[in-house]
């Protein structure tokens, strides 16, 4: 089955205790994204990635740090999570050019 | 200025009927693609329909339709025949000429209500 899967879908943690969440899609798609959602503020792009070795920010990538050593996998890195980076994260992948699928979404709350 | 307008908060239909949702878009590219996804209260996003700007027709799948007004920068989404399983979340979302980064940019999103 086709499929973006983030892992954990829910995590509390602390603030400053560094955390990852994964992603991996099946589908061989050369694009990922992740997004945060947010009340009020809808979804926003923090970084996204057109091929392996290659990242680049999106509109919100302070406190944050991603990776693309491999096609299906694009972590997301929280060095040092703070409060204001509690959020819904979604992953998201794509062929060039195409429709995103998104995964189940993580949620993240920084005490 | 906004990107995309979801001027709907909330809606509610009756099951069985047609439901419209509705979405603005501002861009001055000739190319962009308009999205819609769904979020249950699970939480997750799920793809429902996608239009081109230079698809000549609307797109559909099937009980998703939208309705693609070009020349006033609407994309509207029309459900018909809700299902109760339809109460969730609506997000439009535009993907602007070739963006290289993919970002979609989404509107604030529409909750609708299926009534029984």
């Amino acid at each position: 089955e086709a499929q973006v899967t983030q892992n954990p879908r829910y995590l509390i943690t602390v603030t400053g205790k560094k955390l990852t969440v994964t992603c991996s899609q099946n589908m061989n798609h050369e694009y990922m994204s992740w997004y945060r959602q947010d009340p009020g503020l809808g979804l926003r792009q923090i970084y996204y990635s057109m091929n392996v070795e290659v990242t680049d920010k999106g509109d919100v990538p302070e406190g944050y740090k991603v990776s693309r050593k491999e096609k299906r996998n694009f972590p997301l890195i929280l060095e040092s999570p703070s409060p204001n980076q509690t959020s819904l994260y979604f992953c998201a992948s794509a062929r060039q050019g195409n429709i995103q699928y998104f995964g189940a979404g993580t949620r993240l709350s920084v005490l | 200025a906004q990107k995309i307008t979801q001027t709907q908060p909330g809606m509610f239909v009756q099951e069985k009927e047609a439901v419209t949702l509705d979405c603005t878009y501002d861009t001055s590219d000739p190319s962009y693609g308009l999205f819609w996804y769904k979020q249950p209260s699970s939480g997750e996003m799920i793809f429902l329909i996608y239009q081109g700007s230079y698809d000549q027709q609307n797109a559909t799948e099937g009980r998703y339709s939208l309705n693609f007004q070009k020349a006033r920068k609407s994309a509207n989404l029309v459900i018909s025949a809700s299902q109760l399983g339809d109460s969730a979340m609506y997000f439009c979302a535009m993907r602007e000429g070739n963006n290289a980064g993919n970002m979609l940019t989404f509107g604030g999103g529409t909750r609708l209500m299926v009534k029984p």
